[in-house]
């Protein structure tokens, strides 16, 4: 066990749609990291925050946002859904205390977009 | 932009050979972390290297970190099927995100 929490599991809903995944980092890690997993494919890089501000930005398409509340939870709101968007969503965390990038993953949110 | 590319993309060997897994960038990281993902399942952390020149051995897993902390391999000694998986390498410098090699596919057939 990580101690990394996402909810829900899976998620099957329609084109055109809109969704939430949800994120509970690790206790004490102040960043939360969301990543996007197509199958067998690597991982796509999506948005980081760090203490509830947005930090860096991969390849994160408009229709898809995120923020972290003040008690470091995240979501990932996804919009407008397409049929490519059926994908795993992964979110980790780290610490980032002296450097320390290692992150933990959560068990993922598998999106099937029907 | 900080890349790292891994290779081979895939890997089937058979239980008992050896195999090499790399990684490369051209940029500098502070510290370089190997993953293990299985299939439906989060990546999960195997090992860090931080000093250029490090080398971490996990049972029959060695880590090695570049002198110029720009590269790293992954090798493992005798494989069994239980090491199939995805193997992710990833490089971090101090308050960044993380950046995620395309992984490698090991297959280790019995």
């Amino acid at each position: 066990d990580s101690g990394v929490t996402q909810t829900p599991k899976h998620l099957i809903t329609a084109t055109g749609q809109r969704v939430t995944l949800r994120c509970s980092p690790r206790s004490g890690d102040l960043s939360v990291y969301w990543y996007q997993q197509s199958l067998d494919q690597g991982l796509q890089f999506l948005i980081h925050y760090y203490n509830g501000e947005e930090r860096a930005k991969g390849n994160i398409l408009e229709r898809f946002s995120a923020q972290q509340f003040p008690d470091l939870h995240s979501e990932l709101n996804l919009s407008s859904l397409e049929l490519g968007d059926s994908a795993l969503y992964f979110c980790a965390s780290s610490s980032l205390l002296q450097g320390n990038t290692e992150a933990f993953f959560g068990q993922g949110t598998r999106l099937t977009v029907v | 932009t900080q890349l790292l590319e891994q290779s081979p993309q895939f890997l089937s060997i058979q239980e008992g050979e050896n195999l090499t897994v790399y990684c490369n960038s051209s940029s500098v990281f502070s510290s370089l972390q190997w993953y293990r993902q299985e299939p439906g399942e989060g990546p999960v952390l195997l090992v860090t290297v931080v000093t250029g020149g490090e080398v971490k051995k996990l049972k029959r897993l060695t880590f090695q970190f570049g002198d110029a902390r720009k590269d790293s391999s992954l090798h493992i000694t005798a494989a069994q099927p239980g090491d199939t998986g995805l193997y992710l390498c990833a490089g971090g410098a101090a308050g960044n995100k993380l950046t995620f090699g395309g992984g490698t596919r090991v297959l280790v057939k019995p």
